[in-house]
């Protein structure tokens, strides 16, 4: 396995569309992670998984904003009605789960909105 | 919650010289890693370390729990360690990491 990767690498839209990302996780890997990173700024977390459950979302979170990870594989994260405070990079990562353990993270999709 | 701050926020470097970055949090720490991100985005894990002191190659590691800090040492840096160090912490829950604003390193030849 090659480790965390995500698609799109880049994603240029309108202000007003709809974007979604992929994620593929590390393949035995149980939990999932959104993370979004501003210039100049650190990761901050958006929303957890454990297998294909939601447990935790920050507030960063809008209601525009949607995460799914059907059969505790892959993820999606969606962004509805896109604004162009929404422009940043969106980071995933897995963990196994076995306790405190080590992220991994893919190479992120970056978005501008115009 | 968890409170994670990087000094220097910038430093830069001849090629060969050595460097001390730290990372001050605010709580007890759980899960505590560093990271290098390369100029294209991608977060390269450096350390996991909760506690104690880790080396690899060039670089180094030390975390005093009881303190609250932790330490990345590189040695004779290269052009090649350029690029953004961040420390992160693991919320309370184990839920997600905690990031530091990060430090910029900037090595020239």
């Amino acid at each position: 396995d090659t480790g965390v990767s995500q698609n799109p690498r880049h994603k240029i839209t309108k202000r007003g569309q709809n974007v979604t990302f992929r994620c593929d996780p590390i393949s035995e890997h149980n939990r999932l992670y959104w993370y979004r990173q501003t210039l100049g700024q650190g990761p901050e977390f958006l929303t957890y998984f454990q297998n294909e459950a939601q447990l935790e979302k920050s507030r960063l979170l809008s209601d525009r904003f949607s995460a799914e990870r059907p059969k505790g594989s892959f993820s999606t994260l969606e962004i509805q009605r896109t604004e162009q405070g929404d422009s940043a990079m969106y980071l995933c990562a897995s963990s196994l789960g076995a306790g405190s353990d080590t992220q991994y993270f893919g190479p992120g999709t970056r978005l501008t909105v115009l | 919650g968890i409170q994670v701050e990087q000094s220097p926020p910038d430093l830069i470097l001849q090629e060969g010289a050595n460097s001390t970055l730290r990372c001050n949090f605010s709580d007890s720490v759980n899960n505590l890693q560093w990271f290098h991100q390369n100029p294209w985005g991608q977060l390269i894990n450096l350390f996991y370390i909760p506690s104690g002191t880790k080396q690899n190659g060039r670089l180094s590691a030390t975390t005093v729990a009881t303190e609250r800090y932790s330490l990345l040492y590189i040695s004779s840096s290269q052009t090649t360690d350029s690029g953004v160090y961040f420390c992160a912490s693991e919320n309370q829950a184990g839920t997600a990491l905690i990031f530091g604003k990060g430090t910029t390193l900037s090595v020239s030849s």
